[in-house]
This record gives structure tokens, C-alpha cells and sequence, in this order.
């Protein structure tokens, strides 16, 4: 079956580590996103990747960073620079249609809990 | 700040009414509008979108409408199902950095 897939769905940090969290595709997108997600707020973009060893800063990218080696994966590195880490993080991929973006296809998520 | 906006923090609606839920964006450059259906701990599902040349979309049970002088969208669910309650976001896509901005979403009850 074709799709996204998050490793872990749960996931527990002490203060001051950074941590990775995990994004495949094997939709043959070439764009992925990673999302973050609070109470009361909507999907806020903290990076993204339209191809290959190329990648974007979103509206929330300090304190993270990102690789995109291979189409497939999109890994998130939440530093210990980030303030509040502690959230839902979403990861997308998506095809350009012709006439627009297509629609992103979303993982199932991977709640971050920093202790 | 946020270029897209639902103010419409919840919403609740008997079974077999329609669901109207609102959204509103600032970036006249969007040109590309999406709903997406989230349950809790799960990622979001897309539902229907619509593309700035149209007025309207409809799939089924939901319609959306896309009113670009007043830039607002709406989408429109009937008959509302308990199934459909969910949170729903809207997003847009265009502007300058080709990425897509969500609204703060909506929560949608359904009673039985």
C-alpha cells in the first residue's frame, strides 16, 4: 500500500536532547512537509522539500533542521534549541497537478513529549 | 500572521442538517483552496478542493464555494452524518513561497 508512514506515534525526551523524528513516502512525491500542530492552532510549516537535497525554512523553522537525501524520507531534527518542543508533528508529501499543488497526503503523526 | 483564518472555533449541527463551515484568507496571490478532515492523533485527510478560476466544487455530500472578491470559502456538508464530526482545516496555496497556509481549524459535532 502506498502512503506515509511516522516513527514513533509516541515519543518521550528529556530536556536539552535533540531527537529525530521519521518520514517515508513510497507515493513518488517529490515535495514533503513536515507540520506542527498545538492546541487552538491550526498546522503551522516548519520545513519543506520540493526535490531532492533541497529544502525550505516554513514559518516556525528555528530550532529544527531537516535533510532530504532521498526522495523517500524526509527526516525532522527537533534541537534543543527549540523552546517548546513539546507538540503533534505532522508530516505531508504532495504531487504538482497540472493547474495546482494536488493534494497532501498526511502521516499519522508523532506526538512529541519533552519531560 | 495569519493568512488564513477560521473563526469558528466549533460548531455543532443535528443529523441530517447541512454543516456551513467558513473560512477567510488574506493573500489575494492564493490560488489553489483545500478542506481536510482530521480525527484526533491522526493525520489529516483531504476532502475536496477547489481551484481560484472555479466557484464552486462538489463531491457527493460536500460542496465547496469559493467567493474571491470577499475572499472567503465555505464548505457545505449534507446531510451531516455523525461521521462527520471531525475538525476540519482549510488551506490555501500560492503566494510567493509556493506552500500551503492552514487555518486554526473547526470542530464539527454531529448529534445524533
Amino acid at each position: 500500500d502506498g502512503g506515509i508512514t511516522q516513527s514513533p506515534k509516541y515519543l518521550f525526551r528529556k530536556e536539552g536532547q535533540n531527537v529525530t523524528l521519521s518520514c517515508e513516502q513510497n507515493l513518488n512525491h517529490d515535495a514533503m512537509y513536515w507540520y506542527r500542530q498545538d492546541p487552538g492552532q491550526g498546522l503551522r510549516l516548519i520545513y519543506y522539500s520540493q526535490i531532492v537535497n533541497d529544502f525550505q525554512k516554513g514559518d516556525i523553522a528555528e530550532g529544527y533542521s531537516v535533510s532530504r537525501e532521498k526522495k523517500e524520507s524526509f527526516p525532522l531534527t527537533v534541537t534543543s534549541a527549540q523552546k517548546n518542543p513539546t507538540a503533534f508533528y505532522l508530516c505531508a508529501s504532495s504531487i504538482r497537478l497540472a493547474g495546482g499543488p494536488g493534494e497532501q497526503f498526511f502521516g499519522p503523526g508523532t506526538r512529541l513529549t519533552v519531560l | 500572521d495569519q493568512q488564513v483564518k477560521q473563526n469558528s472555533p466549533s460548531l455543532s449541527v443535528q443529523e441530517g442538517r447541512i454543516s456551513i463551515l467558513n473560512c477567510d484568507y488574506t493573500n489575494s496571490m492564493f490560488d489553489y483552496f483545500l478542506w481536510y478532515k482530521k480525527y484526533p492523533a491522526e493525520g489529516p485527510t483531504f476532502l475536496i478542493s477547489i481551484s481560484s478560476i472555479k466557484d464552486k466544487n462538489e463531491d457527493g455530500r460536500f460542496t465547496v464555494f469559493l467567493n474571491k472578491s470577499a475572499k472567503h470559502l465555505s464548505l457545505h456538508i449534507v446531510p451531516s452524518q455523525p461521521g462527520d464530526s471531525a475538525v476540519y482545516f482549510c488551506a490555501a496555496w500560492g503566494g510567493t513561497g509556493n506552500q500551503f497556509y492552514f487555518g486554526t481549524g473547526t470542530s464539527l459535532t454531529v448529534i445524533p
